[in-house]
């Protein structure tokens, strides 16, 4: 089992472009949690996704930032128009059905935005 | 709310000394509490659950639901244990994190 797939590892893009961010949950796993860890702030929560479906949303900004998990694929995290306070890991977690609880995490998506 | 709170950013002691890693939480219902570790930019890795009550790499975290706590703690730090630990709750949401410590474990 690879674990949860993040990719690319690391991401530069120009203020003004877009980011995507893809996360390949475990086998088995139909959960999907977005996280962005920022210097000194520890992890926020950003949103929460099952198959097809937004489950909870409430860390995410309003604008610019948007996710999905589709039926087939991975979940993306998409930024559109990056600014340079987008730059950050981004951490993406998977977890079993039934085991909201067991969360099992990516090596990390590192943002960086010139 | 729910609210984790790490006080302190940077914990350094001298191997073989003992390590506690403070965490409060702040839930109003029955949480579950985690620790978990991320070494050098790696990604983060479950360290221990409170319902498990088991000790991982000598480490062990009680859950004292009276002052809303749970340490971490260790009797004899070693090198390798050097790492950003940070303390989640599970209560009727996604995973909340504290800040995060560092420690650093000096030779």
């Amino acid at each position: 089992n690879a674990g949860v797939m993040q990719n690319p590892r690391h991401l530069v893009r120009r203020r003004g472009q877009e980011a995507r961010l893809r996360c390949s949950p475990m086998k088995g796993h139909s959960h999907v949690y977005w996280y962005r860890q920022l210097p000194e702030e520890g992890l926020k929560f950003m949103v929460y996704l099952q198959k097809e479906n937004i489950i909870d949303e409430s860390g995410m900004p309003k604008e610019r930032f948007s996710a999905e998990f589709p039926k087939e694929g991975p979940s993306i995290l998409r930024i559109q128009q990056v600014v340079r306070g987008d730059s950050a890991a981004y951490f993406c977690a998977s977890s079993p059905p039934g085991q909201a609880r067991s969360y099992t995490f990516g090596s990390g998506t590192r943002l960086t935005v010139v | 709310a729910q609210r984790v709170t790490q006080p302190e950013k940077l914990l350094s002691v001298f191997k073989g000394a003992p390590v506690e890693l403070k965490c409060n939480y702040s839930y109003s219902g029955s949480p579950e509490l985690f620790w978990y570790v991320q070494y050098s930019r790696q990604r983060l890795q479950l360290l221990l659950r409170h319902i498990s009550r088991e000790s991982i790499k000598g480490f062990t975290a009680d859950l004292n639901k009276g002052e809303t706590s749970f340490h971490l703690k260790k009797p004899f730090a070693q090198e390798e244990d050097s790492a950003m630990y940070y303390c989640a709750l599970s209560g009727n949401t996604p995973l909340v994190f504290g800040k995060g410590t560092r420690l650093s474990v000096i030779a």
